[in-house]
């Protein structure tokens, strides 16, 4: 079956930890994205890829990185410079970044930093 | 800046009556619009769309106006029914223009037998 699929779904991590999330599409998309998700704040987006090794930021992208190298990948890096991470992290993607198509999510991964 | 404003943090509806989830938006030059449906612990998923040539779309149950004058879009579910609680982010777009999806906070919706 086509899909995206992130992994962990759960992620416990310490403070001042580095952790990075991952996100695999089979659905043949050139544009992928992360959006992150706090209570009573919607959808944020953080990054958007819309080729391989090409990657723009989003409104919050401060203390997150990703990599493009492969068309189905990619990951999300949670730094340790994020003030904030505690959050429920969504992956999706889209054939193009042409906004006329769907966004295909993830099952999320919630992340909390103890 | 929010630039796709959903004002009602939740609504609740009873079975079998409308419910009408409502947005806003600033940016004039959106032109393309998109209701996503979420489940909790889950990713959003896809549920109608309007482009701006068009006032209304419909789709079964679900049926989307769009106000450009306004700047105001709708989504009208009839008849609710209680698998239909969920969050509904609207979102918006410039077609072709290489950025990503604009979402609104969300409207979490209580569907009560």
């Amino acid at each position: 079956d086509g899909g995206i699929t992130q992994s962990p779904k759960y992620l416990f991590r310490k403070e001042g930890q580095n952790v990075t999330l991952s996100c695999e599409q089979n659905l043949n998309h050139d544009a992928m994205y992360w959006y992150r998700q706090d209570p009573g704040q919607g959808l944020r987006l953080i990054y958007y890829s819309q080729i391989v090794n090409d990657f723009q930021k989003g409104d919050i992208a401060e203390g997150y990185s990703v990599s493009r190298e492969k068309k189905e990948s990619f990951p999300l890096t949670v730094t340790s410079a994020q003030k904030n991470p505690t959050a429920f992290y969504l992956c999706a993607s889209s054939l193009q970044i042409s906004n006329t198509g769907e966004l295909f999510f993830g099952e999320g991964s919630r992340l909390t930093v103890l | 800046d929010q630039q796709v404003k959903q004002n009602s943090p939740s609504l609740s509806v009873q079975e079998g009556r409308i419910s009408i989830l409502n947005c806003d938006y600033t940016n004039s030059m959106f032109d393309y619009f998109l209701w996503y449906k979420k489940y909790p612990a889950e990713g959003p998923t896809f549920l109608i769309s309007i482009s701006s040539i068009k006032d209304k779309n419909e789709d079964g149950r679900f049926t989307v106006f769009l106000n450009k004058s306004a700047k105001h879009l709708s989504l009208h579910i009839v008849p609710s029914q209680p698998g239909d609680s969920a969050v509904y982010f609207c979102a918006a777009s410039v077609a072709n223009s290489g950025y990503a999806l604009n979402f609104g906070k969300g409207t979490s919706l209580l569907v009560t037998p």
